[in-house]
């Protein structure tokens, strides 16, 4: 198994562009994830899906849009990129009604908006 | 999910225990504890969880309070290795949809 893996790693846009975030996991979890950490701070809840076809909103969800039309992945679409979206990315799953409840995390997107 | 509330930073010396400390009076009773570790700025990774019993792995221990208000997590011989930002987050474990928000965490240092 892969886990939860997101790409790119790395990306520089420039302000006003747009670009998708791609999550994608191989473990069957009905649960995904989106979440933001600025510089020195915690994470921050963009988007959450309980399930393909269903999504809500998180914490902060202005600038960003989600969508899950397979269980297996949840882009995360940002549209017209500001220096406030500068941070780093993370995208995690989970099995709610299974197992432990782990949540798996990805290894991180880092976007830099200029 | 019920909020938690952590010390922003602890200091401990190698080989020595830490116990990071997590108040959750709020939480309900089909809520677990939860902990996660984030080293530098990698993705966050599980280290234990509990409901109301106390709980061991290879990596932690959790002791959960009797009136389950608040949890401690123990590193019983920490390393240098072990310095991370520590999250406690509550949440239920099946159910209804649950947002998983985190809070800022407890960052540990682990000293010579």
């Amino acid at each position: 198994n892969a886990g939860v893996t997101q790409t790119p790693k790395f990306r520089i846009l420039k302000i006003g562009q747009s670009m998708t975030l791609q999550c994608t996991q191989d473990m069957n979890h009905n649960y995904m994830y989106w979440y933001r950490q600025d510089p020195g701070m915690g994470l921050k809840l963009i988007y959450y899906s309980v399930g393909a076809g269903i999504t809500d909103k998180g914490e902060v969800p202005n600038g960003y849009n989600v969508s899950r039309s397979t269980t297996e992945d949840f882009p995360l679409r940002l549209e017209l990129a500001a220096p406030s979206q500068t941070s780093v990315y993370f995208c995690a799953s989970t099995h709610v009604g299974l197992g432990t409840g782990e949540l798996f995390f990805g290894e991180g997107s880092r976007l830099t908006v200029l | 999910d019920a909020k938690t509330t952590q010390p922003p930073s602890m200091d401990c010396a190698e080989g020595r225990a830490a116990n990071l400390p997590c108040n959750h009076s709020t939480i309900s009773g089909n809520e677990y504890v939860y902990w996660y570790r984030q080293i530098h700025s990698q993705g966050p990774q599980y280290i234990i969880h509990g409901l109301k019993n106390n709980e061991t792995n290879e990596m932690a221990s959790l002791i959960i309070t009797e009136d389950r208000k608040s949890s401690t997590l123990i590193l019983p011989h920490a390393t240098l290795r072990d310095t991370a930002v520590y999250y406690c987050i509550v949440r239920a474990h099946t159910g209804t949809a649950s947002k998983l928000t985190f809070g800022t965490g407890t960052r540990l240092q682990v000293t010579l």
